[in-house]
């Protein structure tokens, strides 16, 4: 049981790249989401799915999509790299409304 | 709409010291979830305690307490005794009913030193 997985831990992209984050979790939960931390501004919720196939928007989501094909995989992607992108991005999951949220260890990610 | 509030950016103490770290909550709602989260400084979010809105009692988990007063809004977390493994950033989250009971939306956080 890895739990939940991010890949990569670590990017460097120029402006104008793309990219795509993966998010994976082994515990058939229901609810994913995508948070970026920025020093001083905590976690702030980008995109977020609430089952297979679907999406919705966080407080942060431009210049961002997601999918959600998979149960278990929640993919970011940043289809126009920006400096202001760069981050650690975090993914998470849980089974239920009620229920904890569990994190993987997060993406550093770097735009030049 | 919800809001977290930790107005501590920055606490130092010295070992064996007690600390609070404040927790300032908005939210209409009558129904929601309350949190709190430890990143020690390797990066990883750790869940510490998970709280609904209908239980009020005080919890204490070893050096650990939590208060949670709805009258206030707050939901404070105490380290007794702290330890330097104590040093980490804590964040408070909530996680309300209705429409937007699939979102957690967190605190700023508060980075805690624990000086030896």
């Amino acid at each position: 049981n890895a739990g939940v997985t991010q890949t990569p831990k670590f990017r460097v992209l120029k402006t104008g790249q793309s990219m795509t984050l993966l998010c994976a979790q082994d515990m058939n939960h229901e609810y994913m989401y995508w948070y970026r931390q920025d020093p001083g501004m905590g976690l702030r919720l980008i995109h977020y799915s609430v089952g297979e196939g679907t999406t919705a928007k966080g407080e942060v989501p431009d210049g961002y999509n997601v999918s959600r094909l998979k149960k278990q995989n929640f993919l970011l992607g940043l289809e126009s790299a920006a400096p202001s992108q760069t981050s650690v991005y975090f993914c998470a999951s849980r089974r239920t409304v009620t229920d904890t949220q569990y994190f993987g260890p997060g993406t550093r990610l770097t735009v030049l | 709409a919800q809001k977290v509030t930790q107005a501590q950016t920055e606490i130092s103490v010295v070992e064996k010291e007690d600390v609070t770290l404040d927790c300032v909550y908005e939210t209409r709602d009558t129904t929601y979830y309350l949190f709190w989260y430890k990143q020690p400084p390797s990066g990883e979010l750790v869940f510490l305690i998970r709280r609904n809105s209908f239980d009020e009692q005080n919890e204490i988990s070893g050096r650990y307490s939590w208060n949670f007063q709805k009258s206030t809004s707050s939901f404070n977390f105490t380290i007794t005794a702290s330890q330097v493994v104590d040093s980490a950033v804590y964040f408070c989250a909530l996680s309300e009913a209705g429409t937007s009971y699939d979102k957690v939306i967190f605190g700023p956080g508060t980075s805690l030193s624990v000086i030896p």
